[in-house]
């Protein structure tokens, strides 16, 4: 069956810190993979995605994926996390059709 | 860049009647659009995909008599909750793509309540 697993439910981390938001997935062909962002009253916005070549991505405001067929995973990270980065986090897998499965998303808090 | 609107942003219906939201691209022409569901706490559940001027295809489970769709043009999509029911209560978000397995634009979602 295709799926996305977000094992992590709610994230906490200092400002300043690293971040890393967990992601695997199971999906019969080749993967297209996404992260987004939801922030309250927006739409969810694209971070990353990930289709073919480099496994390692990179996306907008400072954060990257890595993408590790073995582990069926695509973990997201940025080295140094800022206050406005507080938000729901949502890991997709797709195909070349464009339907998407998403997680359940990672609710990330960020301490002052 | 692209952008996708919902309308309303919230509703509050009565048990039994119908809602319809609206989803438009403002600054390109979409193709494909896509309507899910988010529950709390819950991923979002792809409902249906539409095709400009095509019959919206429908994914395993969603009832397409309840959930009418309809993608009459390039920019415009609705989703019409027919005879709602407090179950029905959830955040409703479309999506909009210029063209097949191109990149999703979301929209800010809708948040259905029936009482």
């Amino acid at each position: 069956a295709q799926s996305v697993t977000q094992p992590d439910i709610h994230i906490t981390v200092s400002e300043g810190a690293s971040l890393e938001l967990r992601c695997n997935y199971s999906y019969g062909a080749t993967p297209y993979l996404f992260w987004y962002v939801q922030s309250p009253g927006q739409g969810l916005q694209l971070l990353l995605k990930y289709f073919s070549g480099d496994t390692l991505v990179q996306g907008i405001k400072g954060f990257e994926a890595e993408f590790k067929r073995s582990q069926s995973s695509f973990n997201l990270r940025k080295p140094s996390v800022h206050w406005s980065d507080a938000a729901e986090y949502f890991c997709a897998v797709g195909g070349s059709q464009g339907n998407l499965i998403f997680g359940k998303g990672t609710k990330l808090s960020v301490k002052p | 860049g692209a952008v996708v609107s919902q309308h309303p942003s919230w509703v509050i219906c009565k048990s039994g009647t119908s809602v319809k939201i609206e989803c438009r691209s403002l600054d390109f022409q979409a193709t494909t659009m896509f309507w899910y569901r988010q529950f709390p706490k819950q991923s979002l559940m792809l409902m249906a995909t539409s095709n400009e001027g095509s019959k919206a295809t429908y994914e395993q489970g969603v009832e397409k008599d309840k959930f009418l769709i309809n993608h009459a043009s390039l920019t415009l999509s609705t989703l019409t909750v027919t005879s709602a029911h407090p179950e029905d209560s959830s955040f409703y978000i479309c999506s909009a793509s210029a063209r097949t397995g191109g990149e999703q634009y979301f929209g800010p979602g809708t948040r259905l309540t029936v009482t």
